[in-house]
């Protein structure tokens, strides 16, 4: 089955800090996502990105957010300064929009430490 | 907003015996999904269920889905002590928006 590839797995980084996460969705696809996990927490969504830009997006989405498609096979987040409540998994998914489902893949995640 | 909300929060269960899990939503829906997340990895798609459907198996998964009473179900049968995992329910999702999660049940299944 395809998959969505995130790198890296674990980053450590000094409070403010940018971090850029990385994630190559699966190649036909159409929408692209990125979600966060708090350890212990649920997964909540932060942005979803569609035709070269950003369809929808969540209010932890603030400034310091950014989301970026630099080529055809990249999606990029990158977090400015980061915080030390920033730390958590993030997930990166995508979906196809031709399946029949609304089945999305999902990344293995980059776990992000903020120290 | 919560839209999936799951019960119970953990479950621990022997090898063999059948696993339940349930989810509640606030609003109306065109399909409910159930994902399955093994301890620090990624979210797995376990099995998708529409509004118009009340049943549906896919090996060992039986999910039901009652749109009065906004509420579903996860059945693991015969369960293995690899299914061991947290399990989240999730509304929406594809061109419809993005996908909200319940906080999960977190599933202990012992040899």
């Amino acid at each position: 089955e395809p998959e969505v590839t995130q790198t890296p797995s674990h980053q450590v980084t000094q409070m403010g800090q940018e971090v850029i996460l990385r994630c190559v969705p699966i190649s036909n696809h159409l929408y692209f996502y990125w979600y966060r996990q708090i350890l212990g927490q649920k997964v909540e969504f932060l942005v979803s990105f569609y035709n070269n830009e950003i369809s929808e997006k969540s209010e932890i989405f603030d400034d310091q957010f950014s989301v970026e498609r630099p080529d055809g096979s990249n999606f990029t987040l990158k977090i400015r300064s980061t915080k030390l409540e920033d730390s958590a998994m993030y997930f990166c998914a995508s979906y196809g929009a031709y399946s029949t489902n609304e089945k999305l893949f999902f990344g293995s995640g980059t776990q992000l430490s903020v120290l | 907003s919560q839209q999936g909300e799951e019960d119970p929060q953990a479950l621990s269960i022997q090898e063999g015996e059948n696993a339940t899990m349930n989810c509640s939503y606030k609003t109306s829906i065109n399909n409910l999904q159930w994902y399955r997340q093994n301890s620090g990895r990624g979210l797995v798609h376990l099995i998708l269920i529409r509004s118009n459907e009340r049943e549906k198996h896919s090996g060992r998964l039986r999910v039901t889905l009652d749109t009065s009473k906004k509420s579903s179900s996860l059945l693991i049968t015969a369960s293995r002590a690899a299914d061991t995992a947290s399990y989240f329910c999730a509304t929406g999702g594809g061109s419809q928006g993005n996908l909200i999660f319940g906080k999960g049940t977190k599933l202990s299944v012992k040899p």
